[in-house]
C-alpha cells in the first residue's frame, strides 16, 4: 500500500541555522506533496505544497524540492526562528484529490 | 473565524460508552475528511465525503465507527462501544472538490478510560 517515510524523527538546530527534513514515498502515481506544521494541541497547518510537474518551490524562508525519479522530496527552512519549533509532516496524495498519506513526523526544536 | 471547527475539543469517556464528534467545514468546501492521529504519529485517513455522499472508508474504520454528513454541511463521527485503543486525536479537514489542499480543524482529543 501507499507509504511515506520521513527522517529525521527529531531535529534540533540553533536559531538562524537551516533545517532540512527528507521524505520518500512508495507510490509512483503520487503527484501532490503537501507539508504540514503541527503545534502542540492544534491541528496540522498546511505550510507549503508541491505538485509533480514542479521540481522546486519557495515561499519566503521555506522551500520544497521534489525528485520524482528517486521518489524523494524535502523541506528546507532557512534562518530558523524559535516559532518554527513544531512537528512537521510530509505527505503524499493523488490526482483523485482524496486521502492524504502522512509521514510519521519530525519534531523540530529551534534553540534561541 | 471561518476555518474548520470541531466540537468537543476534549472528550473523556469510559470504555463501552458511545461518543459522537462534530465537524463544521469551511463554508464553501464540499469535501470533508476524517483522520485519526495517535501520539507521535502522523494523521491516518478514516473516511471522506463529497457533499452528503461517503465516497471512501479506510480499513481502520471498524463497524463500531460511523460517519454521516446528512445535508452536505457539518459531519458527525460516532464511535460505539469505545475501547481503550480508540484513544486518539480525531481530526477533520475540508477542501473543494477537484482541489488538492486540505485544511484541518483543531481536532477532538478522545481519552477512553
Amino acid at each position: 500500500g501507499e507509504n511515506v517515510e520521513q527522517h529525521p524523527s527529531t531535529l534540533s538546530v540553533q536559531e538562524g541555522d537551516s533545517a532540512v527534513i527528507k521524505c520518500t514515498y512508495s507510490d509512483s502515481a503520487s503527484n501532490y506533496f503537501p507539508w504540514y506544521k503541527q503545534e502542540l494541541g492544534k491541528g496540522p497547518q498546511l505550510i507549503i505544497d508541491i505538485r509533480s510537474n514542479v521540481g522546486e518551490k519557495k515561499d519566503q524562508r521555506i522551500a520544497v524540492t521534489l525528485n520524482k525519479t528517486a521518489k524523494h522530496f524535502s523541506l528546507h527552512i532557512t534562518e530558523t526562528q524559535p516559532e518554527d519549533s513544531a512537528v512537521y509532516f510530509c505527505a503524499a496524495s493523488w490526482t483523485s484529490y482524496d486521502k492524504v498519506i502522512f509521514g510519521p513526523g519530525t519534531s523540530l526544536s529551534v534553540i534561541p | 473565524d471561518t476555518g474548520v471547527s470541531q466540537d468537543p475539543r476534549h472528550k473523556i469517556t469510559k470504555r463501552g460508552q458511545n461518543v459522537t464528534f462534530r465537524c463544521d467545514p469551511i463554508s464553501e468546501h464540499n469535501r470533508l475528511y476524517w483522520y485519526r492521529q495517535t501520539l507521535g504519529q502522523g494523521p491516518e485517513f478514516l473516511t471522506y465525503f463529497q457533499n452528503e455522499a461517503q465516497l471512501e472508508k479506510s480499513r481502520l474504520l471498524s463497524d463500531r465507527f460511523s460517519a454521516e454528513r446528512p445535508k452536505g454541511s457539518f459531519s458527525t463521527l460516532e464511535i460505539q462501544r469505545t475501547e481503550q485503543g480508540d484513544s486518539a486525536m480525531y481530526l477533520c479537514a475540508s477542501s473543494l472538490a477537484g482541489v488538492y489542499e486540505q485544511y484541518f480543524g483543531p481536532g477532538t482529543r478522545l481519552t477512553v478510560t
